[in-house]
């Protein structure tokens, strides 16, 4: 079973419209999760992170993190073309550990 | 801040060359820095766990003869493939965690190697 899995996508959605990222996760004891967005052939750049259980929101990006569930999601709203791009997400077990990466989702928004 | 800077940013090198890469922290100290691999339309890999100061933790199925890893300073780590075949083609990223931070990882741009 891999540690952190997420749907290969391709995901379309509309531009304006609100895209839905989704992810599990296996390790019960992880602490820390991150959502990144890698453009094509460029490194990741953190978009969120969040800790605790609940919504977080920064500007047109909500992560969403449910640790009975061992699920994490982001929420893109007002899509937009430039928001097209592979999402990684990432889980650490504490804040000194190692981060895994899921296979991300490539999120593709069309005019 | 938390600036991390990969250098060289592409390399391309003959088949049983060894090629190094850096990883520098220009600003803020990194006790850790991780490396990654990512062929193409596949996710990270974490390959190893560089610390400062000591030997470098390998994933499982991670040759560590074959990726020298070394973390001489705070501010350094770098990575050597040795012997490089093709199949080491890759685009390889380094990432370094604050000391006394909150966890959040800062990327390099990435190197590209490509082993003909």
């Amino acid at each position: 079973q891999k540690e952190v899995e997420q749907n290969s996508g391709p995901l379309s959605v509309p531009e304006g419209a609100i895209a839905s990222l989704n992810c599990t996760y296996s390790d019960r004891g992880s602490q820390s999760f991150f959502w990144y967005r890698q453009y094509s052939g460029k490194s990741p750049e953190l978009i969120m992170f969040i800790y605790s259980n609940g919504d977080k929101e920064d500007g047109r990006f909500t992560a969403q993190l449910n640790k009975a569930s061992q699920y994490v999601s982001l929420l893109i709203r007002d899509s937009q073309p430039s928001d097209s791009a592979t999402y990684l997400c990432a889980v650490q077990y504490s804040s000194a550990s190692k981060i895994i990466f899921g296979s991300g989702t490539r999120l593709s928004i069309r005019p | 801040g938390a600036v991390v800077s990969q250098h060289p940013s592409w390399v391309i090198c003959k088949s049983g060359t060894s090629v190094k890469i850096e990883c520098r922290s220009l600003d803020f100290q990194a006790t850790t820095m991780f490396w990654y691999r990512q062929f193409p339309k596949q996710s990270l890999m974490l390959m190893a766990t560089s610390n400062e100061g000591s030997k470098a933790t390998y994933e499982q199925g991670v040759e560590k003869d074959k990726f020298l890893i070394n973390h001489a300073s705070l501010t350094l780590s770098t990575l050597t493939v040795t012997s490089a075949h093709p199949e080491d083609s890759s685009f390889y990223i380094c990432s370094a965690a604050r000391l006394a931070g909150d966890g959040e990882l800062f990327f390099g741009e990435g190197s590209r190697l490509t082993v003909l």
